[in-house]
C-alpha cells in the first residue's frame, strides 16, 4: 500500500527566510505522481506543485520548488522568501494507480507552517 | 463561478436532523470526491464518483448517502449523525485518467453535530 509521511507537525520560520517541508513516500509502483497542497485557515485545499516519477528535473512553480530525491523516496517542498500569507497547513500527497478510472490521492498528516514577522 | 463550490459553508445540525451538502464543479472534470477532515487526522476519502458512477465507498456508515446526478454536481445526504461526525467535509474534482491527476478542492462545509 502507498504511504506518505510528513514528520514535522509544526514549523516556525522568520519572514523572508526559505523553508523546507519534509515528505517521504513509499510505493512499489514505478509510475507515480507527488503533489503538495496548501490549506489556509479558511479550509480550502490549494494545489501548489506536482512532480512525476519520471520527470528529469525538479518541479518549480514561482516561489515553490520540489526537491525530488527518488532513491531516498523523498519529495520535500521548498518555499523561498517566505511571506506571512504562507502560514497554513501543508499536505504532501501521492497519486494511487487508477482503478475503474478515477485517480485517487493518499495524503500525509500535514505540517503546520507559521511565518513570524 | 469558477472552480469548485460547496454549500453551505457552515452547518449545525442535531442528531435527528436530515440535511444535504452540495458540491458543484465548473472545471469540466469527470471524477468527483468526498473527503472528511477531522482534527489532527489526515484527509479521509469517503466516496469516489467516476462519470456519475460510484467507484469507491471507503466503509462509510450508511448515515452518509452520496448522490451524483451528473458529472458537475455531487451531494452528500446526512441523517441521524453522531457527534463524532463533526468535521470539515471537502469536495474535490479531477480528470478521470488523463493528466497528472491533481484534484481541485472546494472550500469545504464545516459540520457540527449537536
Amino acid at each position: 500500500a502507498q504511504k506518505i509521511t510528513q514528520t514535522q507537525p509544526g514549523m516556525f520560520v522568520q519572514e523572508k527566510e526559505a523553508v523546507t517541508l519534509d515528505c517521504t513516500y513509499d510505493t512499489s509502483d514505478p509510475s507515480y505522481g507527488l503533489f503538495w497542497y496548501k490549506q489556509p485557515s479558511s479550509g480550502e485545499m490549494i494545489f501548489l506543485i506536482y512532480q512525476g516519477s519520471y520527470d528529469q528535473q525538479n518541479a518549480t512553480e514561482g516561489r515553490y520548488s520540489l526537491n525530488f530525491q527518488k532513491a531516498r523516496k523523498s519529495a520535500n517542498l521548498v518555499i523561498s522568501a517566505s511571506q506571512l500569507g504562507d502560514s497554513a497547513m501543508y499536505f504532501c500527497a501521492m497519486r494511487e494507480p487508477a482503478i475503474q478510472g478515477a485517480q485517487k490521492l493518499v495524503f500525509g498528516q500535514g505540517t503546520r507552517l507559521t511565518i513570524n514577522p | 463561478e469558477t472552480g469548485v463550490t460547496q454549500t453551505p459553508r457552515h452547518l449545525v445540525m442535531g442528531m435527528t436532523n436530515k440535511k444535504s451538502l452540495k458540491c458543484e464543479q465548473h472545471l469540466g472534470h469527470n471524477a468527483m470526491y468526498w473527503y472528511k477532515q477531522s482534527a489532527k487526522k489526515p484527509l479521509e476519502l469517503m466516496f469516489v464518483y467516476n462519470f456519475k458512477e460510484q467507484t469507491e465507498n471507503n466503509s462509510v456508515p450508511s448515515r452518509f448517502s452520496p448522490e451524483c446526478p451528473n458529472s458537475s454536481h455531487l451531494f452528500l445526504h446526512l441523517h441521524t449523525l453522531q457527534p463524532e461526525d463533526s468535521a470539515l467535509y471537502l469536495c474535490a474534482s479531477s480528470q478521470r485518467t488523463s493528466g497528472r491527476g491533481e484534484q481541485y478542492f472546494g472550500p469545504g462545509t464545516r459540520l457540527t453535530v449537536t
